[in-house]
């Protein structure tokens, strides 16, 4: 049963390019979370996804970053025109209908140039 | 209000001794208290969770002290092992979804 499946493990992106991230839930679960963790801090709620529908993205900033979470396939976050202080490990959870049973995956390291 | 404050910052324990790190959090909704451990280069994994009708709950050698009129639990970790030596975070939320994370603490146990 493998766990929550995130790629890729680490991303460099030039300032202005775009960065895509993609999670894999965990078989069974249909509950997606992303997390930011900024170096030596603790992680940061971005916003709770289910299939097609967003449900709290109120830690999202405002502009550049979307998340989705289609019928089919990973769910990816996406930053638009990255700057340097996106530059985080990005770490995507997954959970059963109920919450409980949180499964984070190893996250995507991105690092912007 | 959303706030979880996490002491200490780091920690540093001698094998087979007691480790001990506090949280404190100001939002009377949350209901679900989990601990995760996080070594360099990997995900949060969940060490053990609490719901506020209960004060304590062990699993092998960790315990979670809850008290919940003053806003506050601990997470206890007996014999500590050089193994144990990882960053701890302490989480809160309403209905396991959201989590509202300390800022973590880095522990390291001595041979």
């Amino acid at each position: 049963n493998a766990g929550v499946m995130q790629n890729p493990r680490h991303l460099v992106r030039r300032r202005g390019q775009e960065a895509r991230l993609r999670c894999s839930p965990m078989k069974g679960h249909s509950h997606v979370y992303w997390y930011r963790q900024l170096p030596e801090e603790g992680l940061k709620f971005m916003v709770y996804l289910q299939k097609e529908n967003i449900i709290d993205e109120s830690g999202m900033p405002k502009e550049r970053f979307s998340a989705e979470f289609p019928k089919e396939g990973p769910s990816i976050l996406r930053i638009q025109q990255v700057v340097r202080g996106d530059s985080a490990a990005y770490f995507c959870a997954s959970s059963p209908p109920t919450g409980f049973g949180y499964t984070f995956g190893s996250g995507t390291r991105l690092t912007v140039v | 209000q959303q706030q979880v404050k996490q002491s200490p910052q780091s920690l540093i324990v001698q094998k087979g001794g007691i480790s001990i790190i506090n949280c404190a959090y100001e939002n009377t909704a949350f209901d679900y208290f989990p601990w995760y451990q996080q070594f360099p280069g990997k995900g949060p994994a969940l060490l053990i969770a609490i719901r506020p009708d209960v004060s304590e709950k062990k699993e092998g050698r960790f315990t979670i002290s809850f008290n919940k009129s003053a806003k506050q639990f601990s997470l206890h970790i007996m014999d500590s092992q050089p193994g144990d030596s990882a960053t701890y975070f302490c989480a809160a939320s309403r209905s396991a979804r959201q989590l509202t994370f300390g800022s973590g603490t880095q522990l390291t146990v001595l041979p």
